[in-house]
């Protein structure tokens, strides 16, 4: 079965500071996997996707199949970085999309 | 305005009583999912469709029941056997194949009180 790990449910950093959210799977196939992001009082929305391997609001995230690894990261953390973070993998084949249980980041000033 | 609408936004009910959650999209998206959302779970998939008059369940199903009549529309009903319906509840919409599936739009919830 299919599982998304992030060990991580609070993560505190300074405006400036890198930011790394930590995401782990474990799937037998090849997966697809995605960050999604909800901001204070906004939807849940796509962050962005591995297979596009471009970089969103300065965030960029690389599959690591050796390590079962997709995580988050940004060099410069921002305020309006501050949200809830959840990665998720989506199974070949059919539309199924299991996500982790979240990271909540907070910048501090 | 186009997106996805969930309704209720909030809903009380007594024990034992069965409510139907409601969940529409004008995306014209395939696909279509049902979430729970607790404090420290994440989102659990209760079922998903992935086209009309078809729909799997997912990793928490018991307790719940879908219909997928249209395109359009994906209830949700909880039933007296879900142990703990007290939860938010999120539907979303995707479209089924190619490079853009994968990305859910998701509606803004229904907030689910058992009393």
């Amino acid at each position: 079965a299919q599982r998304v790990t992030q060990p991580e449910k609070l993560l505190s950093v300074f405006k400036g500071a890198p930011v790394e959210l930590k995401c782990n799977y474990s799937y037998s196939g090849s997966p697809e996997l995605f960050w999604y992001v909800q901001y204070s009082r906004q939807r849940l929305q796509l962050l962005l996707r591995h297979i596009s391997r471009e970089s969103i609001k300065g965030f960029t995230a690389d599959l690591n199949k050796g390590e079962t690894s997709f995580h988050l990261k940004k060099p410069f953390a921002q305020e309006e970085d501050s949200a809830m973070y959840y990665c998720a993998l989506k199974d070949f084949g059919n539309e199924k999309l299991t996500f982790g249980t979240g990271t909540r980041l907070t910048i501090i000033p | 305005d186009g997106g996805i609408t969930q309704s209720p936004k909030y809903l009380f009910r007594k024990e034992g009583q069965n409510v139907t959650l409601s969940c529409e999209q004008n995306l014209n998206h395939d696909a279509m999912y049902w979430y729970r959302q607790d404090p420290g779970q994440g989102l659990r998939l209760i079922y998903y469709s992935q086209i009309v008059n078809d729909f799997q369940k997912g990793d928490i199903a018991e307790g719940y029941s879908v219909s997928r009549e249209k395109k359009e529309s994906f209830p949700l009903t909880v039933t007296s056997a879900q142990k703990n319906p007290t939860a938010f509840y999120l539907c979303a919409s995707s479209i089924r194949t190619g490079v853009l599936s994968g990305e859910l739009f998701f509606g803004e919830g229904s907030r689910l009180t058992v009393l």
